[in-house]
């Protein structure tokens, strides 16, 4: 559905853990993006890569951490450094107009 | 960076009224002006969008505008109907160099 994929879809992660959110793309963009999203807000960038092995922090990248091994794939870590982890993250590849994953929805607890 | 912004942040309309975003950027590099729709829950999807070589597009009941000299995008809505209520942002674009949306506008349809 839409060839971009996240999962999973909710997660639940307790205080002090690391956790990793996957996103997988088979649209052959090179261009790829995270962004946070919290109740009733607009979509902050987190991370974005134009390209394997190269990525650029976005405007909250504190606490976050990815990487770029893949064309197809750009995952990303919820760090332990991240003060309010909880909230809607999308992932989204582009040529021209950006295509959205479902969204992972992560609780700490 | 590309400082965006939208107006206004919150708009009420009569089922069968027409709507109107305006998406204000600093970017005079941008030349690609999309504007996407988010449904309670779901990931924003493209509704419409345009070039910088084009000032004008139009799809059934909704079309864009450009200023690019003044740095401005419109999304025009009209015969609102309540299926069209949702968050509405604009995120323009330089060839994907940073994909920034702007603040997202709420749009509900009353009937």
């Amino acid at each position: 559905d839409g060839g971009i994929t996240q999962s999973p879809k909710y997660l639940f992660r307790k205080e002090g853990q690391n956790v990793t959110l996957s996103c997988e793309q088979n649209l052959n963009h090179d261009a790829m993006y995270w962004y946070r999203q919290d109740p009733g807000q607009g979509l902050r960038l987190i991370y974005y890569s134009q390209i394997v092995n190269d990525f650029q922090k976005g405007d909250i990248a504190e606490g976050y951490s990815v990487s770029r091994e893949k064309k197809e794939s750009f995952p990303l870590t919820v760090t332990s450094a991240q003060k309010n982890p909880t909230a809607f993250y999308l992932c989204a590849s582009s040529n021209t107009e950006a295509f959205f994953g479902q969204g992972t929805r992560l609780t700490v607890v | 960076g590309e400082n965006v912004e939208q107006h206004p942040s919150t708009l009420s309309v009569q089922e069968g009224d027409s709507a109107v975003i305006k998406c204000t950027y600093s970017d005079s590099a941008s030349n690609y002006f999309p504007w996407y729709k988010q449904e309670l829950g779901k990931r924003p999807q493209l509704i419409i969008d345009i070039r910088s070589n084009v000032g004008e597009k139009k799809d059934q009941r909704i079309a864009v505008t450009l200023n690019k000299t003044a740095k401005h995008f419109s999304l025009h809505i009209t015969e609102t109907q309540p299926e069209d209520s949702a968050v509405y942002f604009c995120a323009p674009d330089n060839y994907g160099q940073n994909f920034v949306f702007g603040p997202g506008t709420r749009l509900s349809v009353l009937p």
